[in-house]
Protein backbone atom coordinates (compact mmCIF):
# COMPACT_ATOMS: atom_id res chain seq x y z
CA UNK A 1 0.00 0.00 0.00
CA UNK A 2 1.55 3.41 -1.31
CA UNK A 3 1.11 6.44 0.88
CA UNK A 4 0.46 9.90 0.18
CA UNK A 5 3.00 11.62 -2.05
CA UNK A 6 3.86 15.10 -2.99
CA UNK A 7 5.83 17.15 -5.56
CA UNK A 8 7.48 18.87 -6.08
CA UNK A 9 9.31 19.14 -2.19
CA UNK A 10 10.48 22.22 -2.54
CA UNK A 11 9.91 25.13 -4.92
CA UNK A 12 10.83 28.94 -5.25
CA UNK A 13 8.71 31.27 -6.98
CA UNK A 14 8.62 35.01 -7.41
CA UNK A 15 5.78 37.22 -6.59
CA UNK A 16 3.18 37.27 -9.30
CA UNK A 17 4.19 33.96 -10.65
CA UNK A 18 1.49 30.62 -11.04
CA UNK A 19 2.23 27.82 -9.35
CA UNK A 20 0.65 23.76 -9.22
CA UNK A 21 1.57 21.28 -6.81
CA UNK A 22 0.90 17.72 -7.14
CA UNK A 23 -0.71 15.17 -4.44
CA UNK A 24 -0.98 11.32 -5.27
CA UNK A 25 -3.32 9.81 -2.97
CA UNK A 26 -2.92 6.48 -1.07
CA UNK A 27 -4.09 3.67 -2.72
CA UNK A 28 -7.88 2.99 -1.94
CA UNK A 29 -8.79 7.03 -1.05
CA UNK A 30 -10.84 9.01 -3.03
CA UNK A 31 -10.75 12.62 -1.53
CA UNK A 32 -8.06 14.98 -1.28
CA UNK A 33 -7.40 18.03 1.04
CA UNK A 34 -5.68 20.57 0.72
CA UNK A 35 -3.61 22.86 3.97
CA UNK A 36 -1.37 25.36 4.36
CA UNK A 37 1.01 25.99 7.10
CA UNK A 38 2.57 29.20 7.58
CA UNK A 39 5.37 28.92 9.92
CA UNK A 40 4.33 28.30 13.55
CA UNK A 41 1.48 27.71 12.70
CA UNK A 42 -1.44 24.83 12.72
CA UNK A 43 -2.71 23.92 9.09
CA UNK A 44 -5.27 25.70 7.47
CA UNK A 45 -8.29 23.87 5.29
CA UNK A 46 -7.85 25.35 1.82
CA UNK A 47 -10.37 23.42 -0.12
CA UNK A 48 -11.84 19.70 -0.37
CA UNK A 49 -12.27 17.29 -3.65
CA UNK A 50 -14.08 14.33 -3.26
CA UNK A 51 -14.57 12.11 -6.27
CA UNK A 52 -13.36 14.73 -8.90
CA UNK A 53 -15.78 17.28 -7.16
CA UNK A 54 -14.90 20.08 -4.73
CA UNK A 55 -16.85 19.34 -1.50
CA UNK A 56 -15.84 22.50 0.78
CA UNK A 57 -13.67 24.81 0.52
CA UNK A 58 -11.72 27.59 3.53
CA UNK A 59 -11.42 31.16 3.54
CA UNK A 60 -9.46 31.84 0.99
CA UNK A 61 -9.51 33.54 -2.12
CA UNK A 62 -10.28 32.34 -5.77
CA UNK A 63 -6.26 32.26 -6.70
CA UNK A 64 -6.66 29.38 -5.08
CA UNK A 65 -7.60 26.66 -7.41
CA UNK A 66 -7.81 22.65 -7.55
CA UNK A 67 -8.17 19.80 -9.49
CA UNK A 68 -9.12 16.08 -9.03
CA UNK A 69 -8.29 13.44 -11.64
CA UNK A 70 -10.05 10.31 -12.28
CA UNK A 71 -7.15 8.30 -10.28
CA UNK A 72 -7.95 10.21 -7.32
CA UNK A 73 -4.87 12.38 -7.57
CA UNK A 74 -5.12 16.38 -7.15
CA UNK A 75 -3.63 19.77 -7.96
CA UNK A 76 -3.67 22.83 -5.98
CA UNK A 77 -2.85 26.04 -8.66
CA UNK A 78 -1.53 29.44 -6.83
CA UNK A 79 -2.65 32.45 -9.31
CA UNK A 80 -0.80 35.85 -8.43
CA UNK A 81 2.04 34.40 -6.09
CA UNK A 82 1.93 36.94 -2.90
CA UNK A 83 4.68 36.96 0.09
CA UNK A 84 2.42 35.34 2.27
CA UNK A 85 1.63 32.46 0.63
CA UNK A 86 5.20 30.85 1.79
CA UNK A 87 3.98 28.15 3.92
CA UNK A 88 4.12 24.37 3.60
CA UNK A 89 1.55 23.37 1.36
CA UNK A 90 -0.10 19.27 2.41
CA UNK A 91 -2.14 16.88 1.02
CA UNK A 92 -3.63 14.54 3.03
CA UNK A 93 -6.07 11.55 1.44
CA UNK A 94 -8.99 10.15 2.75
CA UNK A 95 -11.61 7.46 2.47
CA UNK A 96 -15.28 9.28 2.42
CA UNK A 97 -16.18 12.72 3.44
CA UNK A 98 -18.83 12.49 6.15
CA UNK A 99 -20.97 10.21 8.08
CA UNK A 100 -17.89 8.21 9.49
CA UNK A 101 -16.47 9.94 12.67
CA UNK A 102 -13.33 8.46 12.65
CA UNK A 103 -12.19 9.19 9.64
CA UNK A 104 -8.08 9.56 9.29
CA UNK A 105 -6.66 11.67 7.17
CA UNK A 106 -3.02 10.28 5.95
CA UNK A 107 -1.05 12.99 4.95
CA UNK A 108 1.90 13.57 2.57
CA UNK A 109 5.22 14.94 2.92
CA UNK A 110 4.45 18.78 2.32
CA UNK A 111 5.71 21.17 -0.81
CA UNK A 112 7.78 24.20 0.63
CA UNK A 113 6.95 26.69 -1.42
CA UNK A 114 8.68 30.16 -0.90
CA UNK A 115 7.92 33.24 -2.93
CA UNK A 116 10.30 36.08 -3.34
CA UNK B 1 -16.98 28.16 15.61
CA UNK B 2 -14.60 25.84 16.41
CA UNK B 3 -11.30 26.95 18.29
CA UNK B 4 -8.73 25.26 19.57
CA UNK B 5 -5.96 26.37 21.90
CA UNK B 6 -2.86 24.73 22.79
CA UNK B 7 -1.12 27.12 25.72
CA UNK B 8 2.47 25.18 25.43
CA UNK B 9 4.27 26.24 22.99
CA UNK B 10 7.28 24.49 23.59
CA UNK B 11 7.75 21.15 26.31
CA UNK B 12 10.70 19.14 27.69
CA UNK B 13 10.91 15.99 28.85
CA UNK B 14 13.24 13.30 29.79
CA UNK B 15 13.58 10.21 27.64
CA UNK B 16 11.67 7.38 29.75
CA UNK B 17 9.43 9.80 31.57
CA UNK B 18 5.70 10.68 30.78
CA UNK B 19 4.61 14.03 29.51
CA UNK B 20 0.95 15.28 28.86
CA UNK B 21 0.39 18.46 26.38
CA UNK B 22 -2.72 20.52 26.82
CA UNK B 23 -5.62 20.90 24.71
CA UNK B 24 -8.72 22.76 25.39
CA UNK B 25 -11.64 23.62 22.43
CA UNK B 26 -14.57 25.60 22.54
CA UNK B 27 -17.41 24.63 20.13
CA UNK B 28 -21.16 24.36 20.36
CA UNK B 29 -21.76 21.11 18.75
CA UNK B 30 -22.73 17.90 20.66
CA UNK B 31 -21.16 15.89 18.25
CA UNK B 32 -17.33 16.30 17.62
CA UNK B 33 -14.20 14.03 17.15
CA UNK B 34 -10.56 15.57 18.67
CA UNK B 35 -7.53 14.08 16.90
CA UNK B 36 -3.68 14.44 17.71
CA UNK B 37 -1.26 14.48 15.30
CA UNK B 38 2.50 14.59 15.31
CA UNK B 39 5.08 16.46 12.73
CA UNK B 40 8.17 15.79 12.77
CA UNK B 41 10.89 18.22 10.83
CA UNK B 42 10.25 16.12 7.99
CA UNK B 43 6.91 18.04 7.41
CA UNK B 44 4.52 15.27 7.22
CA UNK B 45 1.33 14.97 9.93
CA UNK B 46 1.50 11.42 11.42
CA UNK B 47 -2.26 10.48 13.02
CA UNK B 48 -1.75 9.63 16.48
CA UNK B 49 -5.21 9.47 18.36
CA UNK B 50 -9.00 9.95 17.67
CA UNK B 51 -11.63 10.56 20.56
CA UNK B 52 -15.34 11.11 19.62
CA UNK B 53 -17.24 12.80 21.93
CA UNK B 54 -19.79 10.37 22.75
CA UNK B 55 -16.83 7.71 24.15
CA UNK B 56 -17.24 7.30 27.13
CA UNK B 57 -13.45 6.00 27.85
CA UNK B 58 -10.86 7.47 26.83
CA UNK B 59 -9.19 6.81 23.60
CA UNK B 60 -5.55 4.99 23.90
CA UNK B 61 -2.92 3.91 20.81
CA UNK B 62 0.25 2.06 22.52
CA UNK B 63 2.39 5.44 24.82
CA UNK B 64 -0.56 7.50 23.65
CA UNK B 65 -3.42 7.95 25.70
CA UNK B 66 -5.93 11.24 25.50
CA UNK B 67 -7.35 12.58 28.59
CA UNK B 68 -10.47 13.65 27.96
CA UNK B 69 -12.53 16.00 29.99
CA UNK B 70 -15.33 16.87 28.25
CA UNK B 71 -17.46 19.25 30.90
CA UNK B 72 -14.14 21.15 31.10
CA UNK B 73 -13.75 20.89 26.66
CA UNK B 74 -10.30 19.72 27.16
CA UNK B 75 -8.35 16.63 25.49
CA UNK B 76 -4.76 16.46 27.06
CA UNK B 77 -2.59 14.34 25.21
CA UNK B 78 -0.56 11.86 27.37
CA UNK B 79 2.75 10.25 25.90
CA UNK B 80 4.09 7.57 28.62
CA UNK B 81 7.89 6.20 28.13
CA UNK B 82 9.29 9.25 26.13
CA UNK B 83 11.68 7.80 23.41
CA UNK B 84 13.90 10.40 21.20
CA UNK B 85 12.17 9.95 18.32
CA UNK B 86 9.26 11.79 19.82
CA UNK B 87 10.61 14.81 19.69
CA UNK B 88 8.29 16.78 16.97
CA UNK B 89 5.59 19.36 16.87
CA UNK B 90 2.20 18.23 18.15
CA UNK B 91 -1.17 19.00 17.20
CA UNK B 92 -4.45 19.04 18.75
CA UNK B 93 -6.97 19.45 16.27
CA UNK B 94 -11.31 18.87 16.03
CA UNK B 95 -14.02 18.80 13.29
CA UNK B 96 -17.48 18.34 14.41
CA UNK B 97 -19.77 15.62 13.54
CA UNK B 98 -21.73 17.44 10.66
CA UNK B 99 -18.10 18.71 8.95
CA UNK B 100 -15.26 17.43 7.20
CA UNK B 101 -12.97 20.73 7.90
CA UNK B 102 -10.70 20.04 11.07
CA UNK B 103 -9.90 23.09 13.13
CA UNK B 104 -5.84 22.60 13.87
CA UNK B 105 -4.57 24.46 16.97
CA UNK B 106 -0.83 25.80 16.92
CA UNK B 107 0.88 23.14 18.07
CA UNK B 108 3.09 22.33 20.90
CA UNK B 109 6.98 21.63 20.38
CA UNK B 110 7.59 18.19 22.61
CA UNK B 111 11.87 17.69 23.20
CA UNK B 112 12.83 14.96 24.53
CA UNK B 113 16.39 14.33 26.28
CA UNK B 114 18.80 11.81 26.87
Amino acid sequence: ETGVTQSPTHLIKTRGQQVTLRCSSQSGHNTVSWYQQALGQGPQFIFQYYREEENGRGNFPPRFSGLQFPNYSSELNVNALELDDSALYLCASSFGVRGHDRYEQYFGPGTRLTVT
Amino acid sequence: AQKITQTQPGMFVQEKEAVTLDCTYDTSDQSYGLFWYKQPSSGEMIFLIYQGSYDEQNATEGRYSLNFQKARKSANLVISASQLGDSAMYFCAMRDGGSYIPTFGRGTSLIVHP
